[in-house]
């Protein structure tokens, strides 16, 4: 069964810096492509960053490019997202996908909260 | 960006009526492989989003054989051939064609 628990979310203060960890299982995960997608609470998706098998590219989106950085270990089948410089804005759930673009399997999401 | 317009954003629906929702893409959505990379998915209240359709018209082994995926090009639509309880919920179409990927506003069903 493919698994996929997001992690390390929280509250952080304006300006400061969060590292989300996504744990991978069910599938050979070095042959997938990966993504962070984030949904602010009660409103749409948006598509933040794409990540290669072997991290040979990565694709951001220009709202948290320079910001946020994507990768990957997959020798431990993780993927991670480090967001610094958050604003309020970033305020969201944060979900790691599976295989852009299909987008075929979601995590349960995690709560990132950017507030003082 | 490409910009997935849906309608409407609010369907109200009697059980077992059909339903339908569209998506219009502000691009086309074929990709150099010759695919079309238009996604539906389903997000139950509190639960994270589910994909059903994929390339416009494949149906995920999961997906109720009620739901269906047609269109082509920038015109796109996800039918629900009978409305059942389990089916409130926001349906999202995305498109994987053209980076950044984007998302339509989602559809919410609701029973009437």
């Amino acid at each position: 069964e493919v698994q996929l628990v997001e992690s390390g979310g929280g509250l952080v203060q304006p300006g400061g810096s969060l590292r989300l960890s996504c744990a991978a299982s069910g599938f050979t995960f070095s042959r997938y492509w990966m993504s962070w997608v984030r949904q602010v609470p009660g409103k749409g998706l948006e598509w933040l960053a794409n990540i290669h098998q072997n991290a040979s590219e990565k694709y951001y989106v220009a709202s948290v490019e320079g910001r946020f950085t994507i990768s990957r270990d997959n020798s431990k089948n993780s993927l991670s997202l480090q967001m610094n410089s958050l604003r309020r804005e970033d305020t969201a759930v944060y979900y790691c996908v599976r295989d852009p673009p299909k987008f075929d399997f979601w995590g349960q999401g995690i709560l990132v909260t950017v507030s003082s | 960006d490409v910009v997935l317009t849906q309608s409407p954003l609010s369907l109200p629906v009697t059980l077992g009526q059909p339903a339908s929702i569209s998506c219009r893409s502000s691009q086309s959505l074929v990709y150099t492989d010759g695919y079309t990379y238009l996604t539906w998915f389903q997000q139950r209240p509190g639960q994270s989003p589910r994909r059903l359709i994929y390339k416009v018209s494949k149906r995920d082994s999961g997906a109720p054989d009620r739901f269906s995926g047609s269109g082509s090009g920038t015109d796109f639509t996800l039918k629900i051939s009978r409305v059942e309880a389990e089916d409130v919920g926001v349906y999202y179409c995305a498109q994987g064609a053209v980076w950044p990927y984007t998302f339509g506003q989602g559809t919410k069903l609701e029973i009437k």
